[in-house]
């Protein structure tokens, strides 16, 4: 399975501000994925990231609000624009495995937390 | 489109008991299914995983079966460890149903007493 590392860790942001996370995987995907998990919840899938295009966005996540980049196959970033409280959240980046089962790989995630 | 439903918890259990969690999906195509572990403060670990009807996936003592007549991949364990205390969580994956991401259930948070 890759490596998938992701900064920052957490942060505490004021409300108003925007905040990059940013994804590194060790090898070279083809898919990133990003989910929210919203305190005590489950995952939920914001968007998926692929080289050379735009980012599709799931139903209830917009691109102005959650703006992705994917510049290469080993990196991608996540901005949480105009924070509010409801934007407190753990943030995480995943790849898919090899082979048919589609499964896919967690980086740490990022923990938000807006005051 | 596709769903994911898991039993509620907290589940707490003695050391030793069989755990058995629940799981059942709606899927548009012919999902894989995959139960995903989080341990406190760590991030989220694949566990398991079966890809298609009556294939069973199995790791650290952990099975679950691929039912597709009763739509379900119910986690299962003989005898629990105060070490298997996480949040379990179901999910499944069904690009050919055009989902790319995984769909997860709630996640059912399992508390192993010694």
């Amino acid at each position: 399975s890759a490596v998938i590392s992701q900064k920052p860790s957490r942060d505490i942001c004021q409300r108003g501000t925007s905040l990059t996370i940013q994804c590194q995987v060790d090898s070279q995907v083809t898919m990133m994925f990003w989910y929210r998990q919203q305190p005590g919840q489950s995952l939920t899938l914001i968007a998926t990231a692929n080289q050379g295009s735009e980012a599709t966005y799931e139903s209830g996540f917009v691109i102005d609000k959650f703006p992705i980049s994917r510049p290469n196959l080993t990196f991608s970033t996540l901005t949480v624009s105009n924070m509010s409280p409801e934007d407190s959240s753990i943030y995480l980046c995943s790849v898919r495995g090899g082979g048919r089962s589609y499964e896919q790989y967690f980086g740490p995630g990022t923990r938000l937390t807006v005051t | 489109g596709n769903s994911v439903t898991q039993m509620e918890g907290p589940v707490t259990l003695s050391e030793e008991a069989f755990l058995t969690i629940n799981c059942t999906y709606t899927a548009t195509g012919y999902p894989s299914l995959f139960w995903y572990v989080q341990y406190p403060g760590e991030g989220l670990q694949l566990l398991l995983k079966a890809t298609k009807a009556d294939d069973k996936g199995s790791n650290k003592g952990f099975e679950a079966t691929y039912r597709k007549e009763t739509t379900s991949f119910h986690l299962e364990k003989g005898s629990v460890q105060v070490s298997d205390s996480a949040v379990y969580f179901c999910a499944l994956s069904d690009p050919g149903g055009g989902a790319d991401g995984l769909t997860f259930g709630k996640g059912t948070h399992l508390i192993i007493q010694p």
